[in-house]
């Protein structure tokens, strides 16, 4: 079964400082591992994905987290906020059982841009 | 990315009456459509797995009488709340599997019961 723990629920940092969210997984088979992004009142959208290949994926809107297995580990970075990066950011797992891939999310971290 | 929409966006239902929400893949088919939920500040907990043309797959837990799926073709499913209760209140959220097993999902469908 895999699991996902982001660590802080709540992040906030100032306009043009360095965005870092936490997340840890864990997976008994090698995991594919995404980051969304939700807007209030809105679903998911796809910020990065990692599945094979290169450990450090780039996203849109500057975003890109870094896979280390050793630390079981996919932290989301972007190296300037912006005023429009706040929303909900959700770490998630894939279960690749059976051809379908169910995700499993973690508790969310909520960013807010300070002026 | 591919499109998914979700409806209606907000539905606002009485206590004892079904309600149902329509998710549709726009411009791809999708063989296979989960359904979550989110409660307020929370994250996504997936109810159900469902494949076109056969029965849907429920997560443990999940009341497979109260919480209808149908997925008739390969652009539509649909969740019906049946006899909802104010305790069924919640953002529900469609997504969509791509031909690359990626999820693209629907805007979602805020249920208030009252």
């Amino acid at each position: 079964a895999q699991s996902v723990t982001q660590l802080g629920s709540h992040v906030s940092v100032s306009e043009g400082a360095l965005v870092l969210l936490r997340c840890n997984y864990s997976s008994s088979v090698p995991p594919y591992l995404f980051w969304y992004v939700q807007y209030p009142n809105q679903g998911l959208q796809l910020l990065l994905k990692y599945t094979t290949g290169a450990t450090l994926v780039k996203g849109i809107n500057g975003f890109e987290a870094e896979f280390k297995k050793s630390e079981t580990s996919f932290h989301l970075t972007k190296p300037s906020a912006h005023m429009s990066d706040a929303a909900e950011y959700f770490c998630a797992v894939s279960d690749r059982a059976f051809g379908n891939e169910k995700l499993t999310f973690g508790t969310g971290t909520r960013l807010t841009i300070i002026p | 990315g591919a499109v998914v929409s979700q409806h209606p966006s907000w539905v606002i239902c009485k206590s004892g009456t079904s309600v149902k929400i329509e998710c549709r893949s726009l411009d791809f088919q999708a063989t296979t459509m989960f359904w979550y939920r989110q409660f307020p500040k929370q994250s996504l907990m997936l109810m159900a797995t469902s494949n076109e043309g056969s029965k849907a797959t429920y997560e443990q837990g999940v009341e497979k009488d109260k919480f209808l799926i149908n997925h008739a073709s390969l652009t539509l499913s649909t969740l019906t709340v049946t006899s909802a209760h104010p305790e069924d209140s919640s953002f529900y959220i469609c997504s969509g599997q791509g031909v690359y097993n990626e999820q693209f999902f629907g805007p979602g469908t805020r249920l208030t019961v009252l």
